[in-house]
């Protein structure tokens, strides 16, 4: 089992809409986690970092659940530009090392 | 505000050849990290370090080396290039903290033919 999985999409989303997604982890080593967004062929880039209590940045909501494992991201009023592969990452252990996961393509169409 | 700077930004080698990727940051981070992404993959980590001189292995180190003698430059050495190491590399910098996110480059695009 990886340590960090995500359904990889797509998500199919309609501009203005409200899309969300999770990943779950198995990591028990990983004590922070962070979503990245990725453009293709671009490096990723931190969008937020995820708390226990939950926490909004704009239009994204990120949620972590750690009785039962999983991270959320709810992106709300979708934009175009919100289009790309949305990755959940576990950070913890040895040289708090970043753990991956596969990553969720989201699609926003007009 | 240069961040993490990788060179070269794109490669093509032949099996066996060797060659060095490049990693500087100027943002004074003790961690280094290099990472590789397979077409429609998550990043896997090969190597990183938490310090000059200190470097460790990550999930997939086999084929690659690291060195890292100054706080701002990591290189990644490739000796013997096979197909199987055509990837993207991206080299990552941060802070040990634990909501400290890591910073990445740009990339480089390593193609074996």
């Amino acid at each position: 089992r990886k340590e960090v999985e995500q359904d990889p999409g797509p998500f199919n989303v309609p501009e203005g809409a409200t899309v969300a997604f999770n990943c779950t982890y198995s990591n028990s080593a990983s004590q922070s986690f962070f979503w990245y967004r990725q453009d293709c062929r671009k490096e990723p880039k931190l969008l937020m970092s995820v708390y226990s209590s939950g926490n909004e940045d704009g239009r994204f909501t990120a949620q972590l659940n750690r009785a039962s494992q999983y991270i959320s991201l709810l992106i709300r009023d979708s934009k175009l530009s919100d289009s790309a592969t949305y990755l959940c990452v576990g950070k913890g252990g040895a040289g708090n090392k970043l753990t991956f996961g596969g990553g969720t393509r989201v699609l926003v169409k007009p | 505000n240069a961040g993490v700077t990788q060179t070269p930004k794109f490669r093509i080698l032949k099996i066996g050849q060797s060659m060095t990727l490049q990693c500087t940051q100027d943002m004074n981070h003790n961690y280094m990290y290099w990472y590789r992404q397979d077409p429609g993959m998550g990043l896997k980590l090969i190597y990183y370090s938490v310090g000059a001189g200190i470097t460790d292995k990550g999930e997939v180190p086999n084929g690659y080396n690291v060195s890292r003698s100054t706080t701002e430059d990591f290189p990644l050495r490739l000796e013997l290039a096979a197909p199987s190491q055509t990837s993207v590399y991206f080299c990552a910098s941060g802070y040990p903290g634990g909501n400290q996110p890591q910073h990445f480059g740009d990339g480089t695009r390593l193609s074996i033919l």
